[in-house]
């Protein structure tokens, strides 16, 4: 069954600091792997998606790597700001099969201070 | 603007009253799904919709019924609520199952 983790679960930084947040799963038959944001009282909003044959993605002051044989992913954030405060949600698709649903992990919550 | 919509944002109601929450995308995507999310347990998927007239249970479809009559619609409804589907729950939907996942707002449901 694939599980997927994300360490740590609360994250405290002051502003213009780079981070790392970690996402790791348990089994890496994956096809791909999306990074979501989630702000309170709101939706998810896809940040990026790493198909399985992609080492990285980046977009603008955010670059995912994904390391599927030691099932790992890491998003970094450079030169945070007040903004980016929010829940970080990382979550793989489980193969190609029909249907297969994302499997979330719990999140990082991010606090970035001014 | 291309997006996910749901409605109601929040409901409160109580058990056994059925209730239907709407998921509406204008992007022509083929697949759409909800989840709902809880304290301690994350993101599951209760049904998903490969296409019209297309559905089938995720991991959590206990309770939970959808249709697919229309491919931009794709309503969740709960026939007899329980106090166990108090959730935030989410409507999803990408071009095919296997891309990129755009979600709407979310609905809170309490249900007493």
């Amino acid at each position: 069954k694939q599980e997927v983790t994300q360490i740590p679960a609360a994250l405290s930084v002051p502003e213009g600091e780079n981070l790392v947040l970690n996402c790791s799963f348990t089994d890496s038959a994956i096809y791909n792997l999306q990074w979501f944001r989630q702000d309170p009282g709101k939706g998810l909003t896809s940040l990026l998606l790493i198909q399985s044959s992609q080492r990285e993605q980046t977009s603008g002051r955010l670059n995912a790597s994904l390391d599927k044989s030691s099932g790992r992913s890491t998003l970094y954030i450079a030169a945070s700001q007040p903004g980016d405060s929010a829940t970080y949600l990382c979550a793989v698709r489980r193969g190609h099969q029909a249907g297969t649903a994302l499997i979330f992990g719990k999140g990082t919550t991010l606090s970035v201070s001014s | 603007e291309a997006q996910v919509t749901q409605n109601p944002r929040y409901l409160i109601t109580v058990t056994g009253k059925k209730l239907t929450v709407t998921c509406s995308q204008n992007m022509n995507h083929e697949y759409m799904s909800w989840y709902r999310q809880d304290p301690g347990l994350g993101l599951r998927q209760i049904y998903y919709s490969m296409n019209v007239e297309v559905t089938d249970k995720g991991d959590v479809p206990e309770g939970y019924k959808v249709s697919r009559k229309e491919k931009r619609n794709f309503p969740l409804i709960l026939e007899s609520p329980s106090p166990n589907q108090t959730s935030l729950y989410f409507c999803a939907s990408s071009l095919l199952s296997v891309d990129e996942q755009y979600f709407g707002p979310g609905t809170r449901l309490t249900v007493t």
